[in-house]
């Protein structure tokens, strides 16, 4: 079976871009949750996306958001993008929230952004 | 949030038990402890999980405290191959956010 797919793998921007990344869940996994991982640290939680509806959302600014789809695939979107931004992007799917087994969450191998 | 505090390195010999002790004082009492591993910025791999028993499955064996305020993870035979920074992260909520530290670096010796 397919793990959880990203794209692009890399992506260089200038400051004030915007941005959109993509994420296909594993079959069957109705979740996905995004989030960042600047160089040297743990990942840090943006988003998660449950049948299509926002259940969670992480400390970022409204620059970010983020959209799921009737296939459960889901966006990233990033605004007026800032040196800062720089990170990877993380997308994992999860079965469904609610803890344990069904909770857990498979990652993707990550979109690279650099913004410059 | 669970707030996890990991030791930054550690060493391990080649066919020797790895023990990644993870301090989680602030998890609330639905919150799972969660293990994962990152090798060379790839996406994390997830290893094991558990809310207050011990757990074990093919990869490695997960021991909390009754107070639930730490846990380890026991890699039982490490290999070169286990060379990875290890996160533990509290969550598994109903809305899903994993709080990771900031990760111990495993580095296997031959």
């Amino acid at each position: 079976d397919a793990g959880v797919t990203q794209s692009p793998t890399h992506l260089i921007k200038t400051r004030g871009q915007q941005v959109t990344l993509r994420c296909s869940p594993i079959s069957g996994h109705k979740s996905v949750s995004w989030y960042q991982q600047v160089l040297g640290q743990g990942p840090q939680f943006i988003f998660q996306y449950y049948e299509k509806e926002e259940r969670g959302r992480g400390n970022f600014p409204d620059r970010f958001s983020a959209r799921q789809f009737p296939n459960y695939s889901s966006e990233l979107n990033v605004n007026a993008l800032l040196l800062g931004d720089s990170a990877l992007y993380l997308c994992a799917s999860s079965l469904e929230p609610g803890g344990g087994a069904q909770e857990t969450q498979y990652f993707g191998p990550g979109t690279r952004l650099l913004v410059l | 949030d669970a707030k996890t505090t990991q030791p930054p390195s550690m060493d391990c010999a080649e066919g020797r038990a790895a023990n990644l002790p993870c301090n989680h004082s602030t998890i609330s009492g639905n919150e799972y402890v969660y293990w994962y591993r990152q090798i060379h910025s790839q996406g994390p791999q997830y290893i094991i999980h558990g809310l207050k028993n011990n757990e074990t499955n093919e990869m490695a064996s997960l021991i909390i405290t009754e107070d639930r305020k730490s846990s380890t993870l026991i890699l039982p035979h490490a290999t070169l191959r286990d060379t990875a920074v290890y996160y533990c992260a509290g969550g598994g909520t109903s809305y899903g956010k994993l709080t990771f530290g900031q990760g111990t670096i495993l580095t296997v010796h031959p």
